[in-house]
């Protein structure tokens, strides 16, 4: 299994800044994912975030808007850039703890409300 | 867009009373995974199904997948309120990358 800190937990922004959302794994992962869930929504995959290189974007996501980073096994970084009110929406980082495993592990998720 | 149908989006039913999800393809699958998300809380893995017809139990539980490996369903036996939530499945591409496609969800209430 693995324990996933997510921060924050909540946010309110403006429109037109940006917001970094931050992701610690207890152990280190094979695989980090971020995804968004809009209210009473399903979850959409923005990125794979790859560990010292560039993330691998899912259509319709571009790393312009969500830049992502991820420097080690056990941390990642989502940023959303030049909010608008659309991008209102839980955010959630998910890991794959092991090859073989297909089970996801999910953060808390992160809140976010753009005004 | 979405790699599976999930249908029915919500289900109303009065405790004790069953429950089934359903998840179909189009195209065949690797594998498909369950997930359930509680009200305000992340999604929690509950099985991943592999092998074509395969049926898996976890208490009150059933997990199908189908002999094409193109569908598969969840179905809860006397549902209680602790069941309440969405139920999502899941799957991948098969590739390596090892991405996974949510369905829309299926939104369980159960009045007591």
């Amino acid at each position: 299994s693995a324990v996933i800190s997510q921060k924050p937990s909540r946010d309110i922004c403006q429109r037109g800044t940006s917001l970094t959302i931050q992701c610690q794994v207890d152990s280190q992962v094979t695989m980090m994912f971020w995804y968004r869930q809009q209210p009473g929504q399903s979850l959409t995959l923005i990125a794979t975030a790859n560990q010292g290189s560039e993330a691998t974007y899912e259509s319709g996501f571009v790393i312009d808007k969500f830049p992502i980073s991820r420097p080690n096994l056990t941390f990642s970084t989502l940023t959303v850039s030049n909010m608008s009110p659309e991008d209102s929406s839980i955010y959630l980082c998910s890991v794959k703890t092991g090859l073989n495993t297909g089970e996801l592990f999910f953060g808390e998720g992160s809140r976010l409300t753009v005004l | 867009g979405q790699q599976v149908m999930q249908i029915p989006q919500y289900q109303h039913v009065q405790e004790g009373e069953d429950f089934t999800t359903y998840c179909n393809s189009s195209t065949t699958l690797s594998n498909i995974q369950w997930y359930k998300q509680r009200p305000g809380g992340h999604p929690v893995f509950l099985i991943q199904l592999v092998k074509s017809g395969e049926v898996k139990k976890q208490k009150r539980l059933t997990f199908q997948f189908g002999e094409a490996k193109k569908n598969s369903s969840l179905h809860i036996t006397a549902t209680q309120t602790t069941d309440v939530g969405t139920y999502f499945c899941a799957v991948d591409r098969g590739s390596t990358l090892g991405r996974l496609y949510f369905g829309r969800g299926t939104q369980l209430t159960v009045w007591p």
